[in-house]
């Protein structure tokens, strides 16, 4: 059973720019969240998409957004990129009867690098 | 506001060397409290969900236990391989959007 897939892997982008990343589910699974790792902060919930709507949002300013698409794939964009986004994006996904037991499924993530 | 605090931030034991993890919280409710173990570059494992003070869940080597403001994760004769940052984290009441702590990052010399 293949995991969640997240691309790219790693990538590198300078102030101002936007970015978009993508995020495939564990087959099955219509839940997906995102979430920004950093040293300083820790891991912090971004947002949550089920059967295509966002479903939670976290504190985070509106130049983070996201979609999903009717195969659950979900994409995330940060538009005017800043110095403070470089950080591993997260990708997780789970079962809608679990989507909040905790029991989630992360991909090994997106390396932005804001230059 | 909710907060979760971890304890200790690092920790280095012999291999067999028992020891326990702390995870604090003050949330308002909780709806249920998660640990998770991550791998260096590697996104977060699920390890368990306790939901009320005094549940205790087991695998193999970690056991993690809850009470009414924390939360143990006990690792019992650990072995290399349990080498990883223990991550937590709380799902307070009336909210969907987890709240994690920093984590313990743990190495266990063989």
């Amino acid at each position: 059973k293949a995991g969640v897939t997240q691309t790219p892997r790693y990538l590198i982008k300078t102030r101002g720019q936007q970015v978009t990343l993508s995020c495939s589910p564990i087959s099955g699974h219509r839940s997906v969240s995102w979430y920004q790792q950093t040293p300083g902060q820790g891991l912090q919930f971004l947002f949550e998409y089920f059967s295509e709507t966002q479903r939670n949002k976290g504190n985070f300013p509106g130049r983070f957004s996201g979609r999903q698409f009717s195969n659950s794939r979900s994409e995330m964009n940060v538009s005017t990129l800043e110095l403070g986004d470089s950080a591993l994006y997260l990708c997780a996904s789970s079962l809608a009867m679990k989507r909040y037991t905790g029991e989630l499924f992360f991909g090994e993530g997106s390396r932005l690098t804001v230059l | 506001e909710d907060q979760v605090t971890q304890s200790p931030e690092a920790l280095r034991l012999q291999e067999g060397e028992s020891s326990s993890l702390n995870c604090s919280y003050t949330v308002s409710g909780l709806r249920g409290l998660f640990w998770y173990r991550q791998d260096p570059g590697k996104g977060p494992e699920f390890l368990f969900t306790l939901y009320s003070a005094g549940e205790e869940k087991e695998k193999e080597r970690l056991k993690a236990t809850l009470t009414k403001k924390e939360s143990f994760l006990h690792i019992t004769a650990p072995k290399p391989e349990d080498s990883a940052t223990y991550l937590c984290a709380v799902l307070p009441g009336g909210s969907y959007i987890p709240t994690f702590g920093r984590g313990t990052s743990l190495i266990v010399h063989p």
